[in-house]
């Protein structure tokens, strides 16, 4: 199987900020890489598929990069309705596997 | 609406079974491919099993592998998820969603229910 790795597991930042979030495959995923936002009590919502496509309807301040085992996911102005769990997947291989999450908190 | 809606969770014993039922609302339901992703209480996302448009091919994670088994019926508009042998670590957020696949190739989660809890407890 394929492990998804992401860092950090959680962090704090501030309304404004640019904030950051990697993940790391065990093994080559090509661009077969989609980031979700879920926020609690909710289902996710995927924001950006095969690495750095944006889904429609997804602000432009959120954007993906990266192919093989290496992926950011980068939000260019954090909003107060980013606060929320970030989770990367890979569709490269059954079983698809996820990221264990990113945690985005108000600093 | 685009929606779906899952129901058929609650509390079940150890090695007891339940069915999870999952009606589609607003799409053409027959077009895609469905999947179960699960969430355990304050954990991550684990994907649980993928069905083909028309029930003709069948993905599932290995830990549910002959325990669990993903049907549809597209004349109802539903997928399912028949769960035997349960165990305490399938209690979870039970999620039905649709697939995309762009380019022939890539594949993402697209439409998300709002999930079912079953939760394996004596």
């Amino acid at each position: 199987d394929i492990q998804m790795t992401q860092s950090p597991s959680s962090l704090s930042a501030s309304v404004g900020d640019r904030v950051t979030i990697t993940c790391r495959a065990s093994q080559s995923i090509s661009s077969y890489l989609n980031w979700y936002q879920q926020k609690p009590g909710k289902a996710p919502n995927v924001l950006i598929y095969g690495a750095t496509s944006l889904q429609s309807g997804v602000p432009s301040r959120f954007s993906g990069s990266g192919s093989g085992t290496d992926f950011t996911l980068t939000i260019s102005s954090l909003q107060p309705e980013d606060f929320a769990t970030y989770y990367c997947q890979q569709s490269y291989s059954i079983p698809w596997t996820f990221g264990q999450g990113t945690k985005v908190e108000i600093k | 609406e685009v929606q779906l809606v899952e129901s058929g969770g609650g509390l079940v014993q150890p090695g007891g079974s339940v069915s999870l039922s999952c009606a589609a609302f607003g799409f053409t339901f027959s077009s895609y491919w469905m999947s179960w992703v699960r969430q355990a209480p304050g954990k991550g996302l684990e994907w649980v099993a993928n069905i083909k448009e028309d029930g003709s091919a069948k993905y599932y994670v290995d830990s549910v592998k002959g325990r669990f088994t993903i049907s549809r019926d597209s004349a109802k508009n539903s997928l399912f998820l028949q769960m035997n042998s349960l165990r305490a670590e399938d209690t979870a957020i039970y999620y039905c969603a649709t697939l995309i696949m762009v380019g022939g190739v890539t594949w993402y989660v697209d439409l998300w229910g709002r999930g079912t809890l079953v939760t394996v407890s004596s």
